[in-house]
């Protein structure tokens, strides 16, 4: 069983729809928690952290449940420009990431 | 350019030669972090410095992998009788010691396919 895990998709939406990804970690020491995007043969990008007590950057909302060990990614509107694979990402201490498979999102017009 | 470089951007090699990546981390980041991604995965671990001291090794670094960062700036990456299993994107990151859990930078990799 992988460390992180997500749901592959792909999720196929229409533009202005909201869409929420799942994620959910194995590892309960887990303190470090983060989305990030990647682009069609890119390198990963970071989205967004995620706290504890939930935060939102603009369309995007993450949430963490530490209970459930569960992170969540919401995007609100969702934009053309939003198709790509979204990585959900831990850190156990800080020192390295650990990476879900990620899920595609493709937003169509 | 400030951010993090990889060179090269696309080596073709056939199987059973030696191969070297370079990486170029942001200037003031002191930790630096190889992870290899292959198609529909995410990136997965390789190895990590701070500075120039090698701090961990995945499993999944063979006895043919060999990862330096000689003065603690860049870094190379080697891998010795390339497999065809070899073949991914090998993607660097670096981040400062003391903001590390604000995530990394990523280069553009290096995209290794043995033939």
């Amino acid at each position: 069983r992988k460390e992180v895990e997500q749901d592959p998709g792909p999720f196929n939406v229409p533009e202005g729809a909201t869409v929420a990804f799942n994620c959910t970690y194995s590892n309960s020491a887990s303190q470090s928690f983060f989305w990030y995007r990647q682009d069609c043969r890119k390198e990963p990008k970071l989205l967004m952290s995620v706290y504890s007590s939930g935060n939102e950057d603009g369309r995007f909302t993450a949430q963490l449940n530490r209970a459930s060990q569960y992170i969540s990614l919401l995007i609100r509107d969702s934009k053309l420009s939003d198709s790509a694979t979204y990585l959900c990402v831990v850190s156990h201490n800080t020192d390295k990431l650990i990476f879900g498979t990620g899920t595609r999102l493709q937003v169509f017009p | 350019d400030t951010g993090v470089s990889q060179d090269p951007r696309h080596k073709i090699t056939k199987r059973g030669q030696n191969v070297t990546f370079r990486c170029d981390p942001i200037s003031e980041h002191n930790r630096l972090y190889w992870y290899r991604q292959t198609l529909g995965q995410g990136p997965e671990f390789l190895t990590y410095f701070q500075n120039e001291a090698q701090l961990e090794k995945s499993r999944l670094l063979s006895d043919r992998f060999s990862a330096e960062r000689p003065k603690g700036s860049f870094s190379t990456l080697e891998i010795q009788r390339t497999e065809q299993g070899d073949s991914a994107m090998y993607l660097c990151a670096s981040s400062p010691w003391d903001r590390r859990d604000y995530g990394y930078t990523f280069g553009s990799g290096t995209r290794l396919t043995v033939v």
